[in-house]
């Protein structure tokens, strides 16, 4: 299965500001996902980062607060905007292809906004 | 909507107790349902794909289980390594997104 490398592992950021958070995969995958996980809760997805287009955003997530990149078939930036404490939560960058369902996770970011 | 149910929320288990945990669904269409471990601090690590009632796979001491409603993950004779959250997801026939469950976290004492 693909091995993917996100980055940063945490960070400690100021309110206001923004954090790029990287994922990158050691093969071409089809599909690339960003999640949030906040404190004691289950995987949300935000959106599907799309190869060469725009990302496709779940409900109550915007591209303005989470602009996605995707450059390749193998890498995709995730932006968290404007940051506010309620932001704090662990990122994850999750891939899948068409031969292996069973999707791939990042090691995540854990976010902290002060 | 998709939806899944885990339960039970935590489960404190002794070393060499066996139990299950169950993840109960609605799809429309199960594509696939995906079991997870996931270690404090770390992303999900994948356990099992189930494509289809009947089905069951197994991975040391875990066994998953499918029927049209539900999955059951059984624990087998636990080790303290086996201290984790357990995750279920599923994968309808809409698109290629999961959905997800709250999770179990289990606890295994020595």
């Amino acid at each position: 299965s693909a091995v993917i490398s996100q980055k940063p592992s945490r960070d400690i950021c100021q309110r206001g500001t923004s954090l790029t958070i990287q994922c990158q995969v050691d093969s071409q995958v089809t599909m690339m996902f960003w999640y949030r996980q906040q404190p004691g809760q289950s995987l949300t997805l935000i959106a599907t980062a799309n190869q060469g287009s725009e990302a496709t955003y779940e409900s109550g997530f915007v591209i303005d607060k989470f602009p996605i990149s995707r450059p390749n078939l193998t890498f995709s930036t995730l932006t968290v905007s404007n940051m506010s404490p309620e932001d704090s939560s662990i990122y994850l960058c999750s891939v899948g292809t068409e031969a292996n369902y069973g999707y791939t996770f990042g090691s995540g970011t854990r976010l902290t906004v002060v | 909507e998709d939806q899944v149910t885990q339960s039970p929320e935590a489960l404190r288990l002794q070393e060499g107790e066996s139990s299950s945990l169950n993840c109960s669904y609605t799809v429309s269409g199960l594509r696939g349902l995906f079991w997870y471990r996931q270690d404090p601090g770390k992303g999900p690590e994948f356990l099992f794909t189930l494509y289809s009632a009947g089905e069951e796979k197994e991975k040391e001491r875990l066994k998953a289980t499918l029927t049209k409603k539900e999955s059951f993950l059984h624990i087998t004779a636990p080790k303290p390594e086996d201290s984790a959250t357990y995750l279920c997801a599923v994968w309808g026939r809409n698109d290629y997104k999961l959905s997800f469950g709250a999770g179990t976290t289990v606890t295994v004492r020595a």
